[in-house]
């Protein structure tokens, strides 16, 4: 079964700063998907990449298969961004077993 | 855009009643699951549905959880008789057959009382 650990716990940044989380697993996968969950509890769902990299807006996804880790970016960040942000991997090689979730970066990005 | 629906937003409920979560997956999916959140904690898989079975089931769900797909829309999950530790947020998710990429709903919060 995959462990999935992501870091930092918390992190607080000013806003306009570049933002770097960090997601590793144990297993491989076919791909890794990093989530969004607000304040109201609602999840969405950001990027599922199989490998190198994804762009979407201000949000930079990567990964790295053989290292068994990704990295979300955010640039020039804004109190908007604030939330938690989730990888979850495929529990194991197949997909019956849903997803794994790490334990989530709290991010607040001060005006 | 084709998303998950999730009813009700919010449920309060005595211990030992009976509820029902209901969800709306997307309607081309073939693969459904559930997933639960203690507040503070992380998410956490509870079973998948595929082809009108239980696919897989974690450990969390135990004989007091059931799914079923009971028409062509609704996949629901019900728990028999609510405890107080079976407050949380659950996620129903969707996916297409051959991929992984899950569509989440909005979450149903349950609270026990």
């Amino acid at each position: 079964k995959n462990e999935v650990e992501q870091s930092p716990q918390n992190l607080t940044a000013q806003e306009g700063e570049f933002i770097t989380i960090n997601c590793s697993y144990s297993v491989g996968i076919s791909a890794l998907h990093w989530l969004q969950q607000h304040p109201g509890g609602g999840i969405v769902s950001l990027f599922m990449l199989s490998s190198g990299k994804k762009k979407h807006g201000r949000l930079i996804a990567t990964i790295n298969i053989q290292e068994k880790h990704s990295s979300l970016h955010i640039t020039a960040s804004h109190p908007r961004d604030s939330a938690v942000y989730i990888c979850a991997a495929p529990s194991s090689g197949g997909g019956a077993d849903g997803l794994t979730f790490g334990k989530g970066t709290h991010l607040i990005i001060q005006p | 855009e084709p998303e998950v629906t999730q009813t009700p937003s919010h449920q309060v409920t005595q211990m030992g009643q009976e509820v029902i979560l209901r969800c709306v997956p997307i309607s081309n999916h073939l693969y459904f699951y559930w997933y639960r959140q203690i507040l503070g904690q992380k998410v956490e898989f509870l079973v998948s549905f595929y082809n009108n079975e239980i696919s897989e089931k974690s450990e969390i769900f135990d004989d007091q959880f059931s799914v079923e797909r009971p028409d062509g829309s609704n996949f629901t999950l019900k728990i028999r008789s609510t405890k107080l530790e079976d407050s949380a947020m659950y996620f129903c998710a969707s996916q297409i057959e051959g991929t992984t990429e899950a569509f989440f709903g909005q979450g149903t919060r349950l609270t026990v009382v």
